[in-house]
Parts: structure tokens; C-alpha cells; sequence
């Protein structure tokens, strides 16, 4: 089975402008969850989609918003950027959700923000 | 903060030495989850090891959990120069506090060959 996969790798955006992400999670796995990692702040949970719904959220302002479509695949998209949201941002797919089953986690975007 | 939190946060070690790191937490979990990372890249689930549960193996790992006392342990055996990498656990929030899933800062560990 391919694993999970994120695009792009590495992105550089200026602040104020928004910026989406992409996942293409396992296939037969329905669940889709995103996270931030800085070295500050460590790593947090975004959201989780199961199934084209949001179905866990974490806690972020409305900047950061995403979507599942129906073969599974997800977007993330962050508006206004700001400085600290430079990070690496992660996704992971499940075929139960976060809270069921383990995660199978992609290789991450680098997002840094100038 | 946070629901789980690792301890040590560093952990330095010869190649064949065994390393152990803990994870405690704050409120009751259905399941807790541990998962290694190797340098800036995505995580790589370990082992889940569910409430009831109170020792599981996987290979050369063997996590233990305490629910009295709301902690796991990671044990590596015999490690390795590859076992170098960072140890995150992983807990679920009970869904009066969402539904989330919140991780530990992560113990560092430095296998030396």
C-alpha cells in the first residue's frame, strides 16, 4: 500500500497571504487528521475529517479551516498568514479516527512564513 | 498543558543499552498511543495500547500502562544507532473536552554507536 503523501514539502509565503495543503491519505482509510509542529509549541492537533466531516477540532483561530472530499483526500488552508505559523504541519490518515486506531502519519510540509 | 508529557526529555545511551521513557497524563483515556520520529520528519505509530490493557510487545518494545497513576512506559531493548529519534505519547481527551487527540513534548534519544 502507498503511504500517506503531502504536497508540497517545503512552501515560503509572505505574511498575510494563505496558503493550502494537501493529503492523500491511504487508501481504504477514511479518517484525515492535521497537526502543527514548532519547536515552541510542540505538536498540536488541527482537525480530523471522517468521511468528508469535520469531526474533532483542536484549538485554532478560524484562519485555519480544511475539507475531506469523497475519495478521501484533504485540503488544509491557512489564511492571513502570520509568523508563527511557520511549522511543520503534518497529516495522518486512520481508517477508525485519532481515537480508535493508529495513525499512519505523512511526511510533512514545511511552511515558513517571511 | 498538555495531557501527556514525557519524561525525560533527553535520554542518551550506548548502542545495546536499554532505554526507558515515561508519560504521564492528566485525565482518564480510552487508549494511549506512542509514536517515534526520526529527525523533522512525519511520526511513525509504535504501539496502542488501549485502557484495559496493562503491557504490550512489539518487537524489541515493550510499553507498559498504569491507569491508577496515569502513566505509560516505552521501553527500547537492545537499542540500536537507528533507534535515534524522538518518542511522542499520544492520549485521546475525553469528549467533554473534545475529542481530541494531544500529544507529549517528546523524549529525545540519542543512541551512540
Amino acid at each position: 500500500k502507498a503511504g500517506v503523501t503531502q504536497t508540497p514539502r517545503y512552501l515560503i509565503k509572505t505574511r498575510g497571504q494563505q496558503v493550502t495543503l494537501s493529503c492523500s491519505p491511504i487508501s481504504g482509510h477514511r479518517s484525515v487528521s492535521w497537526y502543527q509542529q514548532t519547536p515552541g509549541q510542540g505538536l498540536q492537533f488541527l482537525f480530523e475529517y471522517f468521511s468528508e466531516t469535520q469531526r474533532n477540532k483542536g484549538n485554532f483561530p478560524g484562519r485555519f479551516s480544511g475539507r475531506q472530499f469523497s475519495n478521501s483526500r484533504s485540503e488544509m488552508n491557512v489564511s492571513t498568514l502570520e509568523l508563527g505559523d511557520s511549522a511543520l504541519y503534518l497529516c495522518a490518515s486512520s481508517y477508525e479516527g485519532i481515537l480508535r486506531s493508529e495513525q499512519y502519519f505523512g511526511p510533512g510540509t514545511r511552511l515558513t512564513v517571511t | 498543558s498538555q495531557q501527556g508529557e514525557e519524561d525525560p526529555q533527553a535520554l542518551s545511551i550506548q548502542e545495546g543499552e536499554n532505554a526507558t521513557m515515561n508519560c504521564s497524563y492528566k485525565t482518564s483515556i480510552n487508549n494511549l498511543q506512542w509514536y517515534r520520529q526520526n529527525s523533522g520528519r512525519g511520526l511513525v505509530h509504535l504501539i496502542l495500547i488501549r485502557s484495559n490493557e496493562r503491557e504490550k510487545h512489539s518487537g524489541r518494545l515493550r510499553v507498559t500502562l498504569d491507569t491508577s497513576k496515569k502513566s505509560s512506559s516505552l521501553l527500547i531493548t537492545a537499542s540500536r544507532a537507528a533507534d535515534t529519534a524522538s518518542y511522542f505519547c499520544a492520549t485521546d481527551l475525553p469528549k467533554a473536552a473534545g475529542n481530541k487527540l494531544t500529544f507529549g513534548g517528546g523524549t529525545r534519544v540519542l543512541v551512540k554507536p
